[in-house]
Order: C-alpha cells, then structure tokens, then sequence
C-alpha cells in the first residue's frame, strides 16, 4: 500500500468513547488525508493536512479532530463516537501535481469502525 | 450539495464486452478529474486521469472522455474482465488545492 499504514483496521466501540486511528507514511509527503467512505455517498473528506502542524476542515469535519506532530503520522480522533460515525476511514497521501496537472492521492487500506 | 454524482449505482457487463461508468459534475472549477478503482477490503487505487483541457485520455484498456459543455465524464474499460469487478469512484479537483471531491461509486460485475 506504497508506504501507508492504517490502525488499527478494525474497531468496535460504544457511543461517547473517545477513538483515534492512525495513519503512518513512510513516503514522506507532504499531503496527508483523512476521508471516510459510506454508502451513496461515496468519499468525503474529513480533514487534511499540508504539512506538520498544519491542518485543515474539509466537508465533514464536525464531531472530529486531526493532529500532525510529524511528517509520517495523521492522527484521526473523534472525541465522543456517535452511532452516525460508524464508517470506513480512509487516509491518503499525495506529493505535487502529476504532468495532467492532477494531485493525485495515494490510499491506505481502510480502517472499519463500528460505534454501537 | 452534491458536486459530483455517479447516477448508476451498479453496472453489470458481459466479459469481453464495454462497460462504460458515467460521471456528472457541477463545479466548473474542476481542473480535472480522476477515476479510482476500489476493491473490497481495500483501499482506493488510481487509476487514470484527465485534464480540462483535454476531451480523451487513454490508457490501455481504459478510456476517459470529458465533455466540458455538458459537464460529464465517462470512463470506458474494453475489453473488460473479470478482474475489472470492483466499485469505481470519479472525482474532480482544483489545480490551486489539493482537495479531491468524490462521487458516490459505481459497482461493476463482470460476468464471465
């Protein structure tokens, strides 16, 4: 998975525990990503970061949090997991444009989590 | 809001046949637009890419076409196989960003 390891890959929960998933790159870009993917509607970006200490909301970012104290780490925390989180968390990364001009993003493997 | 939609959910294909995967957008920002492949228990895997400016990029025995006017792209797999079953995902990003916006998947089973 071209350097990018997810974990854990799979969690059960209840509803108000904190969760934090971790996303490691050995790639070292400068673009991390978090998105979760659910049914119709594809992927949505949570947060992303352009660099440590450096990060950003994207679409769905309400009930979650990201830190990124080191180039290779994107940690993922959601602080008080609702059922509605129960989803299929994606990290991804990516460097500069490709020659189309596309950034093109490279994903880890997932990691499924269940919030009962 | 919605800025990029795949209207068929599933698509199913005799192997040997063209399966063609359609994509709508409404953000005229997009600079251009990717299509990923995704397997179960994976991760998304890129697969081909096309530039605005561009109206076909070709790879093998995947084509993608893009018609600004219409707002709408399509991926073309031919011949395709088995191993093409998988959910594919496009997306639309800006030359400014670094942001991808998916759409909502399309599921293809090809049938041997």
């Amino acid at each position: 998975d071209a350097g990018i390891t997810q974990s854990p890959r799979h969690k059960v929960t209840e509803t108000g525990t904190p969760v934090t998933l971790r996303c490691h790159q050995t790639e070292n870009h400068r673009y991390m990503y978090w998105y979760r993917q659910d049914p119709g509607h594809g992927l949505r970006l949570i947060h992303y970061s352009y660099g440590v200490k450096d990060t950003d909301k994207g679409e769905v970012s309400d009930g979650y949090s990201v830190s990124r104290s080191k180039t290779e780490d994107f940690l993922l925390t959601l602080e008080s997991a609702t059922s509605s989180q129960t989803s299929v968390y994606f990290c991804a990364i990516s460097e500069p444009p490709d020659r189309a001009g596309a950034n093109v993003l490279t994903f880890g493997a997932g990691s499924r989590l269940t919030v009962l | 809001d919605q800025q990029v939609k795949q209207n068929s959910p599933s698509l199913s294909v005799q192997e040997g046949r063209i399966s063609i995967l359609n994509c709508d957008y409404t953000n005229s920002m997009f600079d251009y637009f990717l299509w990923y492949k995704k397997y179960p228990a994976e991760g998304p895997t890129f697969l081909i890419s096309i530039s605005s400016i561009k109206d076909k990029n070709e790879d093998g025995r995947f084509t993608v076409f893009l018609n600004k006017s219409a707002k709408h792209l399509s991926l073309h797999i031919v011949p395709s196989q088995p191993g093409d079953s998988a959910v594919y995902f496009c997306a639309g990003g800006r030359a400014a960003g670094n942001k991808l916006t998916f759409g909502g998947g399309t599921r293809v089973l090809v049938k041997p």
